[in-house]
């Protein structure tokens, strides 16, 4: 069973451009989660999907926003960056119902903001 | 305001030793809690978890302990391994919510 694969894995942008992050969850999972962390703040909650809707949202601001695609696949992009949004952004699918908290991660995609 | 805490930021154990890695938190309506590890370069890989129910959780080498009351939780590996050398973190969330919010971590080192 292929785990969550997070795309591209690496990459490098300037501040004011904008950015997409790919998550491809595992089949049968349709809710897809972020996080972001830093070495500064941990691993804090972004956003989360279920059925291509945003079913929760964390404490940031409106630059960075998400979507759930109907094969479960979900995207998420951070708009004018700033050097602080420099973080390893992580993505992780569950099942719902019982055993919904535990989260399977993917290897995250490390972005660096110059 | 750190709802999750993990306030021993590195631990150190010689192989075959118990290592005991301990998380608080101050938010009553959490009611799951997990522990994750993680290597360099990977996610965080699910290890085991424990719901407000119950106070303690087994799975093979590692336990999972809960005190309500203290609002504690502990990992106990036991025996350690020098591949058990990671990232722990604990993680908290209300009821069957995705929403995790995570302590900021342990590195454990086990020394062969």
């Amino acid at each position: 069973k292929a785990g969550v694969t997070q795309t591209p894995r690496y990459l490098i942008k300037t501040r004011g451009q904008q950015v997409t992050l790919s998550c491809s969850p595992i089949s049968g999972h349709r809710s897809v989660s972020w996080y972001q962390q830093t070495p500064g703040q941990g691993l804090q909650f972004l956003f989360e999907y279920f059925s291509e809707t945003q079913r929760n949202k964390g404490n940031f601001p409106g630059r960075f926003s998400g979507r759930q695609f109907s094969n479960s696949r979900s995207e998420m992009n951070v708009s004018t960056l700033e050097l602080g949004d420099s973080a390893l952004y992580l993505c992780a699918s569950s099942l719902d119902g019982i055993g919904a908290n535990v989260l399977t991660f993917g290897a995250g995609s490390r972005l660096t903001v110059l | 305001d750190q709802q999750v805490k993990q306030n021993s930021p590195s631990l150190s154990v010689q192989e075959g030793r118990i290592s005991i890695l301990n998380c608080d938190y101050t938010n009553s309506m959490f009611d799951y809690f997990l522990w994750y590890k993680k290597y360099p370069a990977e996610g965080p890989t699910f290890l085991i978890s424990i719901s407000s129910i119950k106070d303690k959780n087994e799975d093979g080498r590692f336990t999972v302990f809960l005190n309500k009351s203290a609002k504690h939780l502990s990992l106990h590996i036991v025996p350690s391994q020098p591949g058990d050398s990671a990232v722990y973190f604990c993680a908290a969330s209300k009821s069957s919510a995705r929403q995790l919010t995570f302590g900021s971590g342990t590195q454990l080192t086990v020394l062969p």
